[in-house]
């Protein structure tokens, strides 16, 4: 079975332009989330969507926005870019809504450089 | 959502049993624990996760003590691709907080 895909793998932008990541959840799987890792640090939380609705949103500018379609495939917007938005964009998905063991599975990640 | 404390870094030779030991001292009664295994510029794989006492698969085990405030992560027989950034994460949410994680070098 396929992993979570995203697209593209990289993408190279200047600064005040708009981007929009893509994401495949696995199949059956009904929750998205996003996450920004900056080199050298852990990911951090963006948003999590769940039978397309809203579920968590992390600390982030309203600059970053997403959705999710019916069939469960997610994107992530982001606006105004500024150069501290270059960095490996994941995405993830689980079953659920992430009770109990419902492991989170990541997808290889969109490589954003902001020029 | 429990924090979670790790070494930094760790150095090991190809052949040895590795364990990386995650403190969660605030870890709450329906969290589980889980680790990933991330390399440079790819998203983290899933490795191991576990509720209590011990969990083997093909790759590694999982021991946790019975006060759950801990756990180890080990890896039997390491080799060089084994490299990598380690994360020991504990919630039951849908919001995963990762810490700096565990840097893992393998050496020949």
């Amino acid at each position: 079975d396929a992993g979570v895909t995203q697209s593209p793998t990289h993408l190279i932008k200047t600064r005040g332009q708009h981007v929009t990541l893509r994401c495949s959840p696995i199949s059956g799987h009904k929750s998205v989330s996003w996450y920004q890792q900056v080199l050298g640090q852990g990911p951090q939380f963006i948003f999590q969507y769940y039978e397309k609705e809203e579920r968590g949103r992390g600390n982030f500018p309203d600059r970053f926005s997403a959705r999710q379609f019916p069939n469960y495939s997610s994107e992530l917007n982001v606006n105004a870019l500024l150069l501290g938005d270059s960095a490996l964009y994941l995405c993830a998905s689980r079953m659920g809504q992430g009770v109990g063991a419902d492991t989170q599975y990541f997808g290889p990640g969109t490589r954003l450089t902001v020029l | 959502l429990a924090k979670t404390t790790q070494p930094i870094s760790m150095d090991s030779y190809e052949g040895q049993e590795v364990n990386i030991t995650c403190s969660h001292n605030n870890i709450a009664t329906n969290d589980y624990i889980t680790w990933y295994q991330q390399f440079p510029s790819q998203g983290p794989r899933f490795i191991i996760q576990g509720y209590k006492t011990k969990v083997t698969n093909e790759v590694a085990s999982l021991f946790i003590p019975a006060d759950r405030k801990s756990s180890t992560l080990s890896l039997p027989r390491v080799s060089l691709s084994d490299t990598a950034v380690y994360y020991c994460l504990v919630g039951d949410s849908y919001k995963l907080i990762f810490g700096s994680g565990t840097r893992l070098l393998v050496r020949p």
